[in-house]
């Protein structure tokens, strides 16, 4: 089966670098992705790693080591809209196809 | 690119009435579709996913006939709640892929309330 393992509570203070971090079990992997979502609204992409590796997009960068089954989502220069839920989330093999599960999401709270 | 839309955004249905969720690609043509259920301060969670042309797959506790999923072509997948019950109550949300190698698009969502 599929599972991850992320925090469930980050704070940080604007302008500040945060790291989250997930770890994961999959049968068969496809790739990892982190999605932001905002309350009341729906998951956003952020950012995907097939291969290892650093893939930076902005102030948001994500790592990912598939032999240490890991990854990470690092958030700089935090500003106060950044205060939202992050989620990863694996692509496995089903059954004569693939499916994507997600992490529990990790909580950030960004402060003045 | 990679646009999914979904449709309608929120629904208040009585007990006992169907509904129905659509998902449409807008600039892809998506073989899979997957749709989610989230409710309140939880993750997102895989229901089932759908294949054109094809049944949809369900995950372990999802009833395929309360579920019911119709994939009828490359760029639309519906969601039907049938009989739906307050515990139904939930925020939907379907997503596309472009690739097994893509990561998934999302659709805005749809907040169901059933009295």
């Amino acid at each position: 089966g599929q599972s991850l393992e992320q925090p469930s509570e980050v704070t940080a203070v604007e302008g500040a670098i945060v790291q989250i971090n997930c770890t994961y079990q999959t049968s068969g992997f496809y790739g990892l992705s982190w999605y932001q979502q905002h309350d009341g609204g729906a998951p956003t992409f952020l950012s995907y790693n097939a291969l290892d590796g650093l893939e930076e997009t902005g102030r948001f960068s994500s790592f990912l080591s598939r032999s240490d089954s890991y990854g990470y989502l690092l958030l700089q220069e935090l500003q106060m809209k950044d205060s939202a839920s992050y989620f990863c989330a694996v692509r496995g093999s089903l059954a004569g196809g693939f499916k994507t599960i997600f992490g529990a999401g990790t909580r950030l709270f960004v402060k003045a | 690119g990679a646009v999914v839309s979904q449709h309608p955004s929120w629904v208040i249905c009585k007990s006992g009435t169907s509904v129905k969720i659509e998902c449409r690609s807008l600039d892809f043509q998506a073989t899979t579709m997957f749709w989610y259920r989230q409710f309140p301060k939880q993750s997102l969670m895989l229901m089932a996913t759908s294949n054109e042309g094809s049944k949809a797959t369900y995950e372990q506790g999802v009833e395929k006939d309360k579920f019911l999923i119709n994939h009828a072509s490359l760029t639309l997948s519906t969601l039907t709640v049938t009989s739906a019950h307050p515990e139904d109550s939930s925020f939907y949300i379907c997503s596309a892929l472009n690739g097994v190698y893509s990561p998934l698009h999302f659709g805005n969502g749809t907040r169901l309330t059933v009295t």
